[in-house]
């Protein structure tokens, strides 16, 4: 498969806690994106990483990504109720035009 | 106030019966892409319009029909020959980059039940 692979499949936490999300893929890449899905929405762009970028903030998020391991991880930092989503990589190969998702990660953050 | 629309939200459907799902956006984008959810499950790409008039099948397009007649509008077909058509439908849409940064776009998504 192509896709990006997310892992943990599901994680649980406390507010204020970090959490963070890994993502493994197996080809080339143009970039990598993460998205979020509340439960029963449309998925919004979060942040994008190019091939030859190697960090990326966005306010509290942080992505890396490691080309030679092919994988990503998406970090949030001091974790709130709300950021309780599924969270998808979603991958665009080189020279490609379609974006493959993973199957994403399940964040559920106590309050 | 740009963006995506999809309806409608939810929609039930008789087996044997088409229905078609809307999608139409104002954000001036060429492409524009159907995917189908599951429960727990990340996005499969039914299909994707890079211009209007021109579409092509995605990874799961058996049983489902779409058009592009005008930049704004893509919508789906649902046919009586897909197998099992119950899921979460989301329609996307993002400027035409062939292998360059592409941020996708989603609607709000329709829920479709086959009863």
């Amino acid at each position: 498969s192509q896709q990006g692979e997310e892992d943990p499949q599901a994680l649980s936490i406390q507010e204020g806690e970090n959490a963070t999300m890994n993502c493994s893929y197996k080809t080339s890449i143009n970039n990598l994106q993460w998205y979020r899905q509340n439960s029963g929405r449309g998925l919004v762009h979060l942040i994008l990483i190019r091939s030859n970028e190697r960090e990326k903030h966005s306010g509290r998020l942080r992505v890396t990504l490691d080309t030679s391991k092919k994988s990503s991880s998406l970090l949030i930092t001091a974790s709130r109720a709300a950021d309780t989503a599924s969270y998808f990589c979603a991958i665009r190969n080189t020279g490609g035009f379609k974006t493959i998702f993973g199957a994403g990660t399940r964040l559920f953050v106590k309050a | 106030d740009g963006g995506i629309t999809q309806s409608p939200k939810y929609l039930f459907r008789k087996e044997g019966q088409n229905v078609t799902l809307s999608c139409e956006q104002n954000l001036n984008h060429d492409a524009m892409y159907w995917y189908r959810q599951d429960p727990g499950q990340g996005l499969r790409l039914i299909y994707y319009s890079q211009i209007v008039n021109d579409f092509q099948k995605g990874d799961i397009a058996e049983g489902y029909s779409v058009s592009r007649e005008k930049k704004e509008s893509f919508p789906l077909t649902v046919t009586s020959a897909q197998k099992n058509p119950t899921a979460f439908y989301l329609c996307a849409s993002s400027t035409h980059r062939v292998g360059g940064e592409d941020t996708q776009y989603f609607g709000p998504g329709t829920r479709l039940t086959v009863l």
